[in-house]
């Protein structure tokens, strides 16, 4: 089973900084990766897929990079509505295409 | 506009049983593949089953098959999730989401909670 490992746990930054996101895979992907953005109470939300390709209507501000098995999240200027949960996923091997335990960012 | 509207969530003990419904508009329903995914508290979200557009095919994540069934209705458009021999870690809120491998339009979630 491919395992998923996100880094760091918890990002902390202030508005307008930039946002690094690791996801580390155990297996070679090639670039089977999807990222999405959780917030409480509302529907997951597709960010990038195909670790680099940004979903319809996700801002610029938003981009994927990396092959293999290292992939990261950039958010080059982070706004207040993006502070919430991002998890990685792989679909290289699917199902069941499993999922990170996720990377926190909040607010400094 | 893609809508997914789960229902049906709710608060039982160990081996109780429980039917997720999940209404979809916006798309030509009975041509997608749908999925429903789980996200406990402090876990990762988790793929647990998918049904193609006709229905004929249903897939299972190890850890739900035999106890777990999906459905769908393409006349009302509705998909289903019906859970039985419940267990304490099933407790999550569950999604359902159009498309397999990747998914662009996720519902809210409807929470399930099973504690005895």
């Amino acid at each position: 089973e491919i395992v998923l490992t996100q880094s760091p746990a918890t990002l902390s930054v202030s508005p307008g900084e930039r946002a690094t996101l690791s996801c580390r895979a155990s297996q070679n992907l090639n670039n089977f990766l999807a990222w999405y953005q959780k917030k409480p109470g509302q529907a997951p939300r597709l960010l990038i897929y195909d670790a680099s390709t940004r979903a319809t209507g996700i801002p610029a501000r938003f981009s994927g990079s990396g092959s293999g098995t290292e992939f990261t999240l950039t958010v080059s200027s982070v706004q207040s509505e993006d502070f919430a949960v991002y998890f990685c996923q792989q679909f290289h091997t699917w199902p069941p295409g499993n999922f990170g335990q996720g990377t926190k960012l909040e607010i400094k | 506009q893609v809508h997914l509207v789960e229902s049906g969530g709710g608060f039982l003990k160990p081996g109780g049983s429980l039917r997720l419904s999940c209404a979809a508009s916006g798309f030509s329903f009975s041509e997608e593949y749908m999925s429903w995914i789980r996200l406990a508290p402090g876990k990762g979200p988790e793929w647990i089953s998918y049904i193609s557009g006709s229905g004929n095919t249903q897939v299972y994540s190890d850890s739900v098959r035999g106890r777990f069934t999906i459905s769908r209705d393409n006349a009302k458009n509705l998909l289903y999730l019906q859970m039985d021999s419940l267990r304490a870690e099933d407790t999550a809120v569950y999604y359902c989401a159009r498309d397999i491998r990747i998914y662009h339009f996720w519902g809210q979630g409807t929470l399930v909670t099973v504690s005895s």
